[in-house]
């Protein structure tokens, strides 16, 4: 089983339509991020999270919410999708004890489309 | 805004030939971070390369850090077909988030 398990790994909604994307992790990580990717632009932060108390925004956190219900869980909310929220969506987490020279850790990515 | 810009934005080399990316960042690091992505697929970590480091070795891989010219590079050695993927550069600005900012990424075609 993968450690950062992302659901729906695919969605085609319509425009104002509410989405959830979910993370789950095994990891037993405490920092937890939500990054989109589009192509030519990389992938760019929207949210991320230090525990369950701890919730920061990213680059380009307009438009989305997220909730960070355990440890282990974090999710990205769309509470009415546009068009240009059609994107690539990846979790990762990461190590605090890492900090300082820490990798990330990649789900496999949520594709979703706002028709 | 992007932190890192990568050049080329592909680059299609043949089998058993070097590739070499490059990464340039705007502002000061604590690390430069390269990872690889299969076509749709999460990204993986290859390799992290302080701010106060030149040069990292890795099986093929080799990354160099220029911290004076803000630039990076990956060279991996004797490419196999395999190799072909996409590639990004990553800088954390080492205030202890880990908010790693990437480059728009380098994609890879390794011809059989």
């Amino acid at each position: 089983d993968a450690d950062v398990t992302q659901t729906p790994r695919n969605r085609i909604t319509k425009t104002g339509k509410r989405i959830m994307l979910e993370c789950s992790q095994t990891k037993g990580h405490d920092r937890m991020y939500w990054y989109r990717q589009d192509p030519g632009l990389g992938l760019r932060l929207i949210y991320y999270s230090f525990d369950v108390k701890d919730i920061n925004k990213g680059e380009i956190s307009d438009g989305y919410s997220v909730s960070r219900q355990a440890q282990a869980k974090f999710s990205l909310s769309l509470e009415s999708a546009i068009p240009n929220q059609t994107a690539l969506y990846f979790c990762a987490t990461s190590d605090l004890r890492d900090r300082d020279t820490g990798e990330l850790f990649f789900g496999e990515g949520s594709r979703l489309t706002v028709l | 805004s992007q932190q890192g810009e990568e050049d080329p934005q592909a680059l299609s080399i043949q089998e058993g030939e070097n590739a070499t990316m490059n990464c340039s960042y705007k502002t000061s690091i604590n690390n430069l971070q390269w990872y690889r992505q299969n076509s749709g697929r999460g990204l993986v970590h290859l390799i992290l390369i302080r701010s106060n480091e030149r040069e990292k070795h890795s099986g093929r891989l080799r990354v160099t850090l220029d911290t004076s010219k803000k630039s990076s590079s990956l060279l991996i050695t004797a490419s196999r077909a395999a190799d072909t993927a996409s590639y990004f550069c990553a800088t954390d600005p080492g205030e202890g988030a880990q908010k790693l900012v990437f480059g728009q990424g380098t994609r890879l075609t390794i011809n059989p």
